[in-house]
């Protein structure tokens, strides 16, 4: 089954840390872009970051630039987001999401997203 | 930074036209996607490359461009069809996201 799974949410001290993962499977993850995507409680959705297949180009949102860090393990089908520095405005559920292999640059689009996970970050 | 423009909120009646507008400087020259979310749930891709519709998607769901607005166009509107809706473009190597739109069939 094609599929993407998050995993590494939870509750966090503000200020504090806290490392996203992502389990993919029934694709092929080293010819994929993927990406992080984020949604605060009864908002819209942010997307964060960006990472080429063999991991060279690499994009943020300008509010997470010097915070966060995504990176992946194409050996291990996983995509992670490194948090820290976290802000309550943090607070969201984290989606994982495919641009297709094929897809250009000016022509992003997310056709496989994972069900996301839950970060809060609160004293 | 760029900018997608959508109304908070359209309304339909079960079986009729609804569309939902998205505009953004130069968007013309851009490509425009759309996703559909229902309550607790991912999004989901309903329209990619302003007017292709990925495999599963019902053909009452179709894109258009003019100028700088993108529309999603929903025919024959069903109470399935009751969720939020977010168009999405690139640009400078970012990927930005419209406010999103609350469609409610009534």
């Amino acid at each position: 089954e094609v599929q993407l799974v998050e995993s590494g949410g939870g509750l966090v001290n503000p200020g504090g840390s806290l490392r996203l993962s992502c389990a993919a499977s029934g694709f092929i993850f080293s010819g994929s872009r993927m990406n992080w995507v984020r949604q605060a409680p009864g908002k819209g959705l942010e997307w964060v970051s960006s990472i080429s297949p063999s991991s060279t180009y690499i994009y943020y949102a300008d509010s997470m630039k010097g915070r966060f860090t995504i990176s992946r393990d194409n050996a291990k089908n996983s995509l992670y987001l490194q948090m820290n520095g976290l802000r309550a405005d943090d607070t969201a559920v984290y989606y994982c999401a495919r641009i297709p292999g094929s897809v250009a640059a000016q022509n992003w689009y997310f056709d496989l997203w994972g069900r996301g996970t839950l970060v809060t970050v609160s004293s | 930074s760029y900018e997608l423009t959508q109304p908070p909120s359209v309304s339909v009646s079960p079986g009729q036209t609804v569309s939902i507008s998205c505009s953004g400087d130069k968007l013309g020259d851009k490509y425009a996607c759309w996703y559909q979310q229902k309550p607790g749930q991912s999004p989901v891709l309903v329209i990619y490359q302003d007017t292709k519709r990925p495999s599963g998607i019902p053909e009452r769901f179709s894109g258009s461009t003019s100028g700088n607005t993108a529309t999603l166009t929903i025919s024959g509107t069903q109470a399935m069809d009751e969720g939020d809706f977010y168009c999405q473009a690139w640009d400078s190597n970012t990927v930005v996201f419209g406010g999103g739109t609350k469609l409610t069939v009534l």
